[in-house]
């Protein structure tokens, strides 16, 4: 069964700062996917990753997959308050390209 | 107009009740799925359709069912509700023929089982 594990699960950051928040899971993919949720909301489609050594970068945001690793990381940089939201990292396996979600990371940018 | 619509978007029911949340898209995608969300839990897949006459299971489709009526329409049903039932349930969507695959979520639907 996979696992996909996300940590930490709350984050609380000054703006201005940088952070990092990890993905791993437990069986070969090689796609992954970061979601962002408001409080709310619906999920929002932030990066896609394919393939070993993907790197992708909107923003403050940058995402990376080392499918060797089985370890993704989303990074943020120079915070800003909009940042603050729920990120979700998700895994897809298989032929049929399911997806298995970590349990989020909630992400408060305080001033 | 949104490219994936769910409705109801809120709901309250009492146990036993049979419950059907709608998802319609207009995106063209051949892929559905239904997902829902627990605090603390993520989103689990409850079922997912690949066209009109494939319907399989995800993780989690007991006391659930589900009815792809069109391309477009994707149904849920919950036979007889159940308080554990509560949670918020997404639609998503995706294309086979983009490599990425990527899925794109519905607004959601908001259930709660009294």
């Amino acid at each position: 069964e996979l696992k996909v594990e996300q940590n930490p699960l709350f984050l609380s950051m000054q703006e201005g700062k940088n952070y990092t928040i990890y993905c791993n899971y437990s069986t070969t993919s090689d796609r992954l996917y970061w979601y962002r949720q408001d409080p709310g909301k619906s999920l929002e489609s932030l990066f896609v990753l394919l393939s070993n050594g993907a790197v992708k970068q909107e923003g403050r945001l940058m995402a990376s997959l080392d499918t060797k690793a089985r370890l993704s990381t989303l990074h943020i940089t120079a915070a800003v308050h909009d940042l603050s939201a729920t990120y979700f990292c998700a895994v897809a396996t298989g032929t049929a390209s399911k997806l298995t979600f970590g349990t989020g990371t909630r992400l408060q940018v305080t001033l | 107009d949104a490219d994936v619509t769910q409705t109801p978007r809120n709901r309250i029911t009492k146990t036993g009740k049979r419950i059907m949340l709608e998802c319609s898209q207009t995106k063209g995608h051949d892929r559905m799925y239904w997902y829902r969300q627990d605090p603390g839990l993520g989103l689990r897949l409850i079922y997912y359709s690949f066209d009109v006459k494939d319907i399989n299971k995800g993780e989690i489709s007991d006391g659930y069912s589900v009815s792809r009526q069109a391309q477009a329409k994707f149904s849920l049903s919950l036979e007889s509700a159940i308080p554990n039932q509560t949670a918020l349930y997404f639609c998503a969507t995706s294309d086979l023929s983009q490599g990425a695959n990527e899925q794109f979520f519905g607004p959601g639907t908001r259930l709660t089982v009294l």
